[in-house]
């Protein structure tokens, strides 16, 4: 049982590139939620899912996408990065209030 | 202590004594509270939570405090460990909307010296 994986744990890419951020689980848990971190500050949610085929905006989703067709993955899509998504990234499964956080993706965007 | 929305504030205690972590929240629709502990470089952990219709819940070494009346959480941890050495956060849910909305506040670096 390998909890919230997340992929890759470090990115840099430059302003105007796109990427894939990937978070996968393994405790069959319906939702799912991305989150950002930026320094000195608590987590803000960007998208969450409440099963597969079901997604709906956080508190700042503009500039990322998501999709969910499976139960395990729920990957995070920067479709044209910029220096403000200079963040740590983490993928959360579970409960309303005992989710259970991945591991982090930091990245950042020169 | 923290507020929801406000600086990173600093907890340093020394070993064996007992912790208390304050938050401060704002929103008065809110209706479930939850603790989580993020140790350097790692995601946040759950710790414990509490609804509004409790004033307090204990678990391992950690009471919840909730006092609706001024909007206040405090988290204590007792018999202090280095290796509750991390930062903390409150967050909360205001159960409208969605039930899966939470909002976090910037957390409270706790230090526990040797």
């Amino acid at each position: 049982n390998a909890g919230v994986t997340q992929t890759p744990k470090f990115q840099v890419l430059k302003t105007g590139q796109s990427m894939t951020l990937q978070c996968a689980q393994d405790m069959n848990h319906e939702y799912m939620s991305w989150y950002r971190q930026d320094p000195g500050m608590g987590l803000r949610l960007i998208h969450y899912s409440v099963g597969a085929g079901i997604t709906d905006q956080g508190e700042v989703p503009n500039g990322y996408n998501v999709s969910r067709s499976t139960t395990e993955d729920f990957p995070l899509r920067l479709l044209s990065a910029a220096p403000s998504q200079t963040s740590v990234y983490f993928c959360a499964s579970g409960n309303l209030g005992e989710q259970y956080f991945g591991p982090g993706t930091r990245l950042t965007v020169t | 202590g923290e507020s929801v929305g406000l600086h990173l504030p600093t907890l340093s205690v020394q070993e064996g004594d007992n912790s208390i972590i304050n938050c401060a929240y704002s929103n008065s629709a809110s209706d479930y509270f939850i603790w989580y502990k993020q140790e350097s470089g790692k995601g946040p952990q759950f710790i414990i939570d509490i609804r509004s219709n409790m004033d307090k819940r204990q678990g391992q070494r950690v009471t919840v405090l909730l006092n609706k009346t001024v909007k206040h959480l405090s988290l204590q941890i007792a018999a202090t460990q280095p290796g509750d050495s991390a930062v903390y956060f409150c967050a909360e849910n205001d159960g409208g909307g969605s039930n899966y909305k939470l909002t976090f506040g910037k957390g409270t670096l706790l230090t526990v010296n040797p």
